[in-house]
């Protein structure tokens, strides 16, 4: 089993709407996570920080649920530039190594 | 302020040839990370350094992938001999050393390798 599982989708909507990705972790112990965004032929960067009480910015909402041991990214009112491969991160405890699923691909079509 | 630097951006090269990536982290990160990424097996940690010295290189895949940071502000990772299967794209990474867990990590632009 991975690390870090994730949904590739593409998931194809259409301006406007709002989408939700889900990630599962297997490391019970596992103490940060975080949402990155990587655009086509770019590298990851980091979109959001995921905390327990679940957090907001803007358009874009995270969420952790550490019983069931997933990690939620919602986007509201999507638009075309959100298009893009969304990367859930895990770290696991007492450790710097950035754990990241194999990524979901959102396409926000007019 | 300069990002992570890596060089060279692309590269193709016959296959037994000897790969070498360069990255300039950061100025001021203590963290530097390799991860390689392909379509089949997404982003993988090769792996991390902490204030120059190897911690975790149990994502290097073989023999044949060695990594050094001769100082704070460079690091290489080659292959060799290189073999088709390592055509990927290698991210360098870093990240400041500050308690706590939430420091973001910077990626380089990453060297697109191909071996032919």
């Amino acid at each position: 089993r991975k690390e870090v599982e994730q949904d590739p989708g593409p998931f194809n909507v259409p301006e406007g709407a709002t989408v939700a990705f889900n990630c599962t972790y297997s490391n019970s112990a596992s103490q940060s996570f975080f949402w990155y965004r990587q655009d086509c032929r770019k590298e990851p960067k980091l979109l959001m920080s995921v905390y327990s009480s679940g957090n907001e910015d803007g358009r874009f909402t995270a969420q952790l649920n550490r019983a069931s041991q997933y990690i939620s990214l919602l986007i509201r009112d999507s638009k075309l530039s959100d298009s893009a491969t969304y990367l859930c991160v895990v770290v696991p405890q007492g450790s710097y190594k950035l754990i990241f699923g194999s990524g979901t691909r959102l396409l926000v079509r007019p | 302020d300069a990002g992570v630097i890596q060089s060279p951006r692309h590269e193709v090269t016959e296959m037994g040839q000897e790969v070498t990536l360069r990255c300039k982290p950061i100025s001021g990160h203590d963290y530097l990370f390799w991860y390689r990424q392909t379509m089949m097996r997404g982003l993988e940690l090769l792996i991390y350094f902490n204030n120059n010295v190897p911690i975790d290189d149990s994502g290097m895949p073989e023999d044949r992938f060695s990594a050094k940071m001769p100082n704070a502000s460079f690091s290489t990772l080659k292959i060799q001999p290189s073999e088709p299967r390592d055509s990927a794209v290698y991210f360098c990474a870093s990240r400041a050393g500050a308690e706590g867990t939430g420091n973001t990590i910077y990626f380089g632009e990453g060297s697109w390798l191909t071996v032919v």
